[in-house]
């Protein structure tokens, strides 16, 4: 069993949707939860960065983290063709290496 | 502020060959480190960076190898070339003894015929 499950997708959804995205972890020693977008031929771009469980909102991003039930979800709200991309969780303990999940690819039609 | 940078983007090798990758970190920042990120995948670990020294490493044979400048930008070597070691070669650097993310370059995509 992988560390860090994530549904490779892909995911579409129609412009102006709300796009949902989660990742489960086995690993209860993660403490730091992050999600990155990635752009075909490009490397990671950091959207959220999380430590505590709850919500953390920024623009049209929410980021939500469940300890308890090891599981992190990311929201986009009204989505645009823009967003289309793959989206990874990645996560760690106190310090050190990442964790990725598998990463979704989305597709926002418009 | 410049980002990461990588070089060379492309890379093609031939199976048996020897590759140098590079790496520039973010302004201010002293930690990097290098992933693989095969198609469809999301990348793995492979060292950790500081202090010129290589302060944790993932699950990759001693084919991979690497090396930090007191300027804190780094290479990784690959030795022996297989035509598994095909993928993007991400590195992200950060600020040590601080609880930040890591900033990722834009890669540099090696291909292994």
């Amino acid at each position: 069993q992988k560390e860090v499950e994530q549904d490779p997708g892909p995911l579409s959804v129609p412009e102006g949707a709300i796009v949902s995205l989660n990742c489960t972890y086995s690993n209860s020693a993660f403490q730091y939860f992050m999600w990155y977008r990635q752009y075909s031929r490009k490397g990671p771009e950091l959207l959220m960065y999380t430590y505590s469980s709850g919500n953390k909102e920024d623009g049209r991003f929410t980021a939500q983290v469940d300890k308890s039930s090891k599981y992190i979800s990311l929201f986009i709200r009204d989505s645009q063709p823009s967003d289309s991309a793959t989206y990874l969780c990645a996560m760690r303990g106190s310090w050190g290496k990442l964790q990725f999940g598998a990463g979704t690819q989305v597709v926002v039609t418009p | 502020d410049a980002g990461v940078t990588q070089s060379p983007t492309h890379l093609i090798k031939t199976r048996g060959q020897q590759v140098t990758l590079r790496c520039s970190p973010k302004s201010g920042h002293d930690t990097v480190s290098w992933y693989q990120q095969a198609l469809g995948q999301g990348p793995q670990f492979i060292f950790q960076y500081y202090e010129e020294e290589e302060r944790q490493r993932g699950n990759f044979p001693d084919r991979f190898s690497g090396h930090q400048f007191p300027n804190y930008s780094s290479e990784l070597n690959v030795n022996a070339l297989l035509l598994g070691d095909s993928a993007l070669y991400l590195c992200a650097s950060s600020p040590d003894g601080d609880n930040s993310p890591l900033h990722f370059g834009n890669g540099t995509r090696l291909t292994v015929t």
